[in-house]
């Protein structure tokens, strides 16, 4: 079945450290994007994908990175100079770039700053 | 400012009661898409209506149903005689032509089916 796969489901870090968040899709979508869910709140975009190679920034991008070097493969690391890393992280991804078609959205990461 | 508000935090209901979730919108956009997704608690969310702003019917589909109005910029959802599998969070989204790739999510609300 297609879909898009998390991993892992949780996380711990420790202060300082960086950590990469796995994301990976068989559903030959040329879009991909990163979420952060916080209690209480929606969702934030982290940063987006439209195509291989291709990333932007969204609404909350400091503190992250990315790489798109595949089409299936869009990992996220947290690196120490995120103040607040510790929330569940979403990925998602569309059949073209933007919502008309609708996201896919993964299972999420959820990630503990320890 | 906050795009999406979905003011009901909380609701809990007896199974085979209905619910209704409200959602209020703002934007400036005279084309924009409205959504409901659904995060079990396995955690994914999953997608369960988009609707344009050109399209006011309401749409039911199952238990579920919509109710879009333009004049309040209110994108409700009820469900009919709800069931302990619809214990979930749900939330409301907006996506403006401006910048159509992104979603604008409400805060959510978590909804209780009681046995």
């Amino acid at each position: 079945d297609g879909g898009i796969t998390q991993s892992p489901k949780y996380l711990f870090r420790k202060e300082g450290q960086n950590v990469t968040l796995s994301c990976e899709q068989n559903l030959n979508h040329d879009a991909m994007y990163w979420y952060r869910q916080d209690p209480g709140q929606g969702l934030r975009l982290i940063y987006y994908s439209q195509i291989v190679n291709d990333f932007q920034k969204g609404d909350i991008a400091e503190g992250y990175s990315v790489s798109r070097e595949k089409k299936e493969s869009f990992p996220l690391t947290v690196t120490s100079a995120q103040k607040n890393p510790t929330a569940f992280y979403l990925c998602a991804s569309s059949i073209v770039f933007g919502t008309n078609y609708g996201y896919t959205f993964g299972s999420g990461t959820r990630l503990t700053v320890v | 400012a906050q795009k999406v508000t979905q003011a009901q935090t909380e609701i809990s209901v007896v199974e085979k009661e209905d619910v209704t979730l409200d959602c209020v919108y703002e934007t400036r956009d005279t084309t924009y898409y409205l959504f409901w997704y659904k995060q079990p608690p396995s955690g994914e969310l999953v997608f369960l209506i988009r609707r344009n702003s050109f399209d006011e019917q309401n749409e039911i589909s199952g238990r579920y149903s919509w109710n879009f109005q333009k004049s309040t910029s209110s994108f409700n959802f009820t469900i009919t005689a709800s069931q302990v599998v619809d214990s979930a969070v749900y939330f409301c989204a907006l996506s403006e032509a401006v910048n159509d790739y992104k979603l604008s999510f409400g805060a959510g609300t978590t909804v209780t089916v009681r046995a």
